[in-house]
C-alpha cells in the first residue's frame, strides 16, 4: 500500500492562507489522492480529493505536483475552526482501502 | 439529510466483558466501513461492507471480533471478551457505492474504555 508523509503539526494565523504539504513518492498511476479533517471529538470529514488535475472547491484548493509524488492542500484564510488534525490518504482503485497516517494538527492563532 | 449515526457514544466495560457497537449509515448508501481509532492515531480499516457481504476484513482480528449487516443496511461490531488494548474509538463509516474516487461520510464514533 502506498503511503503519505506529512509534517506532524503546523501553525497559521487567522484569516492568512494555509498551505498543508504531503509527499507521497511510492503513489501509482491509480491512486487517488483525499484529504479529510477531523476536529475534536469527531469522525473524519471528507475535504476534497483528486487524481491528477488541481481541485477546488468550497472548503479548499488541492495541489497536485506534475509528477504526482506530492501534493498540497490550501485553505485560503484560516479560521479558528479549522483547527483539526488533517490526513492526506492515498485510496487504491483495486482495493478501494483508505490508508491514514498520523496526519498534520493544525494549529490556528487568533 | 441525517448522517451516519453511532450508538452508544461512550462505553466502559470491565476486561473480558461482551460489548457491541450498532451503525445506521446514511440512507442510499451501499458500502459500510467499520474502523478503529487509537489515541493519537488515524483511524485504521477492521472491515468493509458491500450491502451485505463483508468483501474487505482481513484487518479484523476474528478470535475475538465479529461483524455483521443484515439486510445490507444497519451494522453491528461486537467484541468479545474485550481487553485492555480494545480500548479505542470505533467509526463507521458508509459511502454510496465504495468507488476509490469517492467521498466516505463518517460517524461521530463510540469510544470504548475496557478496565
Amino acid at each position: 500500500d502506498a503511503k503519505t508523509t506529512q509534517p506532524n503539526s503546523m501553525e497559521s494565523n487567522e484569516e492568512e492562507p494555509v498551505h498543508l504539504p504531503c509527499n507521497h513518492s511510492t503513489i501509482s498511476g491509480t491512486d487517488y489522492i483525499h484529504w479529510y479533517r477531523q476536529l475534536p471529538s469527531q469522525g473524519p470529514e471528507y475535504v476534497i480529493h483528486g487524481l491528477t488535475s488541481n481541485v477546488n472547491n468550497r472548503m479548499a484548493s488541492l495541489a497536485i505536483a506534475e509528477d504526482r509524488k506530492s501534493s498540497t492542500l490550501i485553505l485560503h484564510r484560516a479560521t479558528l475552526r479549522d483547527a483539526a488534525v488533517y490526513y492526506c490518504i492515498l485510496r487504491d482503485v483495486g482495493t478501494y482501502k483508505y490508508i491514514f497516517g498520523t496526519g498534520t494538527r493544525l494549529k490556528v492563532l487568533a | 439529510e441525517a448522517g451516519v449515526v453511532q450508538s452508544p457514544r461512550y462505553k466502559i466495560i470491565e476486561k473480558k466483558q461482551p460489548v457491541a457497537f450498532w451503525c445506521n449509515p446514511i440512507s442510499g448508501h451501499n458500502t459500510l466501513y467499520w474502523y478503529r481509532q487509537n489515541l493519537g492515531q488515524g483511524p485504521e480499516l477492521l472491515i468493509r461492507y458491500e450491502n451485505e457481504e463483508a468483501v474487505d476484513d482481513s484487518q479484523l482480528p476474528k478470535d475475538r471480533f465479529s461483524a455483521e449487516r443484515l439486510k445490507g443496511v444497519d451494522s453491528t461490531l461486537k467484541i468479545q471478551p474485550a481487553e485492555l488494548g480494545d480500548s479505542a474509538v470505533y467509526l463507521c463509516a458508509s459511502s454510496f457505492s465504495g468507488g476509490a474516487g469517492e467521498e466516505q461520510f463518517f460517524g461521530p464514533g463510540t469510544r470504548l474504555t475496557v478496565l
